[in-house]
């Protein structure tokens, strides 16, 4: 089975940066996402990481590490929209799953003024 | 110019009846996804489809049915529905069986009476 874990909840100051981690043990690794969820709406893609190491992609970066089963998100000079749920999703590449994603529970981030 | 689409928004229906989801993507994808999403906000997979063929079944109780007509819609049909059945449910759709980024619809939240 998956198991990813990653904080229910952080709280950080506008233009502040935030590092939510994230980490998993699944079997058949592809692949990891960050998805960005507002209240009442759908998961949006932020990122993606297959290889150990840093992706950035303005104010917010993502980290891989395959051996060490973890992966962040990083959220620089952060405004009140990113006041969000962000997911993390590990996809899975086996004889009977084509690209399957398993969610982590999400992390709620408050930013306050 | 909606990428995933779904109908209805919100569905409120007594127990024991028979509803229908609609989702349709015009982003050319040839995979489409049904997500649960339950009230502690947890995202599960329900069931994937590859060119209108079933590829991922989870464990999901047999009143849920989906129908692909052709590859750009994914319906979901639910029979006799429960009290636990109220959750937002969510398609999903990507490229190239699976392995590409996945991209949601704005969510059917469901309540059940």
């Amino acid at each position: 089975g998956q198991n990813i874990d990653q904080p229910t909840e952080m709280t950080a100051t506008e233009g502040a940066i935030v590092q939510i981690n994230c980490t998993y043990q699944t079997s058949g690794f592809n692949g990891l996402f960050w998805y960005q969820q507002h209240a009442g709406e759908a998961p949006t893609f932020l990122s993606y990481n297959v290889l150990d190491g840093l992706e950035e992609k303005g104010r917010f970066s993502s980290f891989l590490s395959r051996s060490k089963g973890y992966s962040y998100l990083l959220l620089k000079e952060l405004q009140m929209k990113d006041s969000a749920s962000y997911l993390c999703a590990v996809r899975c590449m086996t004889t009977d799953s084509w690209g399957k994603l398993q969610f982590g529970a999400g992390t709620q981030v408050v930013v306050t003024p | 110019d909606t990428a995933v689409s779904q109908t209805p928004k919100y569905l409120v229906t007594q127990m024991g009846n028979d509803k229908s989801i609609k989702c349709e993507q015009n982003l050319g994808h040839d995979t489409m996804y049904w997500y649960k999403q339950d009230s502690k906000k947890f995202l599960k997979i329900m069931f994937s489809y590859n060119n209108k063929e079933l590829i991922i079944n989870e464990t999901v109780p047999n009143r849920f049915s989906p129908k692909s007509p052709d590859k750009a819609h994914l319906n979901l049909h639910i029979n006799s529905l429960e009290l636990g059945d109220s959750a937002v449910y969510f398609c999903a759709s990507s490229q190239n069986g699976g392995r590409e980024t996945q991209y949601f619809g704005p969510g059917t939240r469901l309540l059940v009476l």
